[in-house]
């Protein structure tokens, strides 16, 4: 059974920057595109981007071009998800997916709280 | 990138079937044929539900069913039941590995 577990909340101040860590189990990662997701607080999801299974490859929504990145490491099955000159507005609970078919999101992480406050 | 717009709440009563309209810009060139719905209940994961706008992935309810007509999809639920009390959210692959969320419908069951 597949598995996607996350790194715990982490409380940010303004201009720093977070990692977040997706750890995979129970399915072969080193065929997975990995996606992350974000929900701010009374918003709707976000499609932030996404890393190819070798790690080689990424991807971001416009709006993080420049202060998001994705890395992946096999040996570890993990995904992380760096965000950096953070902003109140990216208090977000972030979540990693894992599409079975290459256009959607089968698998989901639990969610990792972001809270950025000074 | 453009977002597809929803209806931002649907209320229903049980056993009643209510539908979420899912609407893209015709102006990006895109068929919309990657469209996929999820199911989120708040403080959980989100859950897939409808993919490749009408397929149902394995073990979810045939009460949920989508389609599409131009650049608009819907979901449909019939029998609404109180458990699907939750929030609902189109996605579709646009292109070039860019994928895009729609704002979010809240159905409430009376």
């Amino acid at each position: 059974q597949v598995q996607l577990v996350q790194s715990g909340a982490e409380v940010k101040k303004p201009g720093a920057s977070v990692k977040v860590s997706c750890k995979a189990s129970g399915h072969t990662f080193t065929s997975d595109y990995i996606h992350w997701v974000r929900q701010a607080p009374g918003q709707g999801l976000e499609w932030m981007g996404l890393v190819n299974p070798s790690g080689a490859s990424t991807n971001y929504a416009q709006k993080f071009r420049g202060r998001l990145t994705m890395t992946r490491d096999t040996s570890t099955t993990t995904v992380d998800m760096e965000l950096r000159s953070l902003r109140s507005e990216d208090t977000a609970v972030y979540y990693c997916a894992r599409p079975k078919r290459y256009y959607y999101f089968d698998d989901w992480g639990q969610g990792t709280l972001v809270t950025v406050s000074s | 990138q453009s977002a597809l717009t929803q209806p931002a709440s649907v209320p229903g009563s049980p056993g009643q079937s209510i539908s979420i309209s899912c609407t893209g810009t015709s102006s990006d060139g895109n068929d919309y044929k990657y469209v996929s719905w999820y199911q989120h209940h708040p403080g959980k994961a989100p859950k897939l539900i409808i993919y490749d706008v009408r397929k149902r992935p394995s073990g979810v309810s045939n009460r949920f069913s989508g389609s599409k007509s131009a650049n608009t999809a819907s979901l449909t639920i019939s029998g609404l039941q109180a458990e699907d009390e939750a929030n609902y959210y189109c996605s579709s692959y646009i292109n070039n590995s860019i994928w895009v969320f729609g704002g979010g419908t809240k159905v409430t069951v009376l």
